[in-house]
């Protein structure tokens, strides 16, 4: 079946460090790739998104690009600021399929 | 105008009651979905709902039962509570074509004492 896998966190980071969480996927066919984020005591907000090959999402400073041949979205930021503390969802949804299959998620923490 | 509501935000209750989440959403979605969130972040898809109809059942225990009266609104519906329902649910809205991007209501926190 369909699967992601996410870098274990959590991640702790200084202010205007440079960022990556990877994630890698497992799927049939061409699936559509999300980065969703969740910021603390909240509900999950749709970060960037890419439905295929090459394609780049990126939104608030934020890039993932949809690699097909190493099956993989990392997320990058080049300067992360206090406020992006939160935890990090990769999910893919595969045609057909109507659901979405996250990761583990991944809790960033920048320090200032 | 929120796009994706549910009520309550928090709940907490006694094992062995039942208990009700509601969700709403005005984008004009076909398809709504309830994900379950344990205390260590992990979501999983429980149902998923398209213009009323059941497509996907989870293996969630039969003690949990989605009702779709409307394509805007899908409740949850948990019987005879257990400390293990002790999660997060979220309700998530798509459109069944084109993009299917899903969009989150806020989660309802469950608590069961």
């Amino acid at each position: 079946g369909d699967s992601v896998t996410q870098m274990e966190g959590p991640v702790t980071l200084s202010e205007e460090a440079f960022l990556t969480i990877n994630c890698t996927y497992t799927a049939t066919g061409y699936p559509s790739l999300f980065w969703y984020v969740q910021y603390p005591g909240e509900g999950l907000q749709l970060l960037l998104k890419a439905t295929k090959a090459d394609d780049k999402g990126s939104n608030k400073g934020f890039e993932a690009t949809y690699r097909k041949e190493t099956t993989s979205f990392h997320l990058e930021k080049g300067s992360v600021q206090v406020s992006d503390s939160a935890v990090y969802f990769c999910a893919l949804n595969n045609f057909g399929n109507e659901k979405l299959t996250f990761g583990t998620g991944t809790r960033l923490t920048i320090i200032p | 105008d929120t796009a994706v509501s549910q009520t309550p935000k928090y709940l907490v209750t006694q094992m062995g009651n039942d208990k009700s989440i509601k969700c709403e959403q005005n984008l004009g979605h076909d398809t709504m979905y309830w994900y379950k969130q344990d205390s260590k972040k992990f979501l999983k898809i429980m149902f998923s709902y398209n213009n009323k109809e059941l497509i996907i059942n989870e293996t969630v225990p039969n003690r949990f039962s989605p009702k779709s009266p409307d394509k805007a609104h899908l409740n949850l519906h948990i019987n005879s509570l257990e400390l293990g329902d002790s999660a997060v649910y979220f309700c998530a809205s798509s459109q069944a074509s084109g993009d299917e991007t899903q969009y989150f209501g806020p989660g309802t926190r469950l608590l069961v004492l």
